[in-house]
């Protein structure tokens, strides 16, 4: 099993909103990943999660804040965002994360998010 | 800075024919390669993938070829199929920045 899930599958949300995007895995991967893909664009990453901690921060905007409360679960609370900020959001896990490390990258569906 | 390159951002093939989609990198240093096709409104699934130290790797219809003096990799599906008609991403890792590159995608038809 490579799933990786992910809701909602759609979001719209006002400027003022505060929502979050949740993330799941069960494939015992201990690296998780947040892009963000906006149309006929490739993923482009945000944050690294490795064994539950922050590893990699790629300048994001803080109205974006990532949260692994565990091994299986990811989750990207929004607040305050733009509309420029509408875009396919997608999740990844992969076994590890680290130096000398090349593991594949599996992804989920993703939360289409459209920010009014 | 585009390190990873796919400038076909379209391709039509004839089902039954094959389908070969094309990447060319700057980085020397990556050290693993992946294709990923997507689907619209879909995340993206891993296909198939190649070590830096090999020069080929196949599974089923496809096979993923590597050409590290030209920094250029290829993968060719054979025969294609309409379910193949998808957006193709490829991608590449260096192992010390352990940060996967995307290419811009090259969009697949395969007529019937």
């Amino acid at each position: 099993d490579t799933e990786v899930t992910q809701t909602p599958k759609h979001l719209v949300m006002g400027m003022t909103n505060k929502k979050s995007l949740k993330c799941e895995q069960h494939m015992g991967h201990r690296a998780m990943y947040w892009y963000k893909q906006k149309a006929k664009k490739p993923p482009e990453l945000m944050f690294v999660y490795s064994y539950e901690k922050l590893s990699i921060n790629e300048s994001v905007p803080s109205r974006f804040s990532p949260e692994c409360p565990n091994s299986s679960l990811l989750n990207l609370h929004l607040h305050a965002l733009q509309p420029e900020d509408s875009a396919l959001y997608l999740c990844a896990s992969s076994l590890r994360f680290g130096q000398g490390v090349l593991d594949t990258q599996y992804f989920g569906p993703g939360t289409r998010l459209t920010v009014l | 800075d585009q390190q990873v390159k796919q400038n076909s951002p379209s391709l039509s093939v004839q089902e039954g024919r094959i389908s070969i989609l094309n990447c060319d990198y700057t980085n020397s240093m990556f050290d693993y390669f992946l294709w990923y096709k997507k689907y619209p409104a879909e995340g993206p699934t891993f296909l198939i993938s190649i070590s830096s130290i090999k020069d080929k790797n196949e599974d089923g219809r496809f096979t993923v070829f590597l050409n590290k003096s030209a920094k250029h990799l290829s993968l060719h599906i054979v025969p294609s199929q309409p379910g193949d008609s998808a957006v193709y991403f490829c991608a590449a890792i260096i192992q010390g920045a352990q940060k996967l590159v995307f290419g811009q995608g090259t969009r697949l038809t395969i007529n019937p």
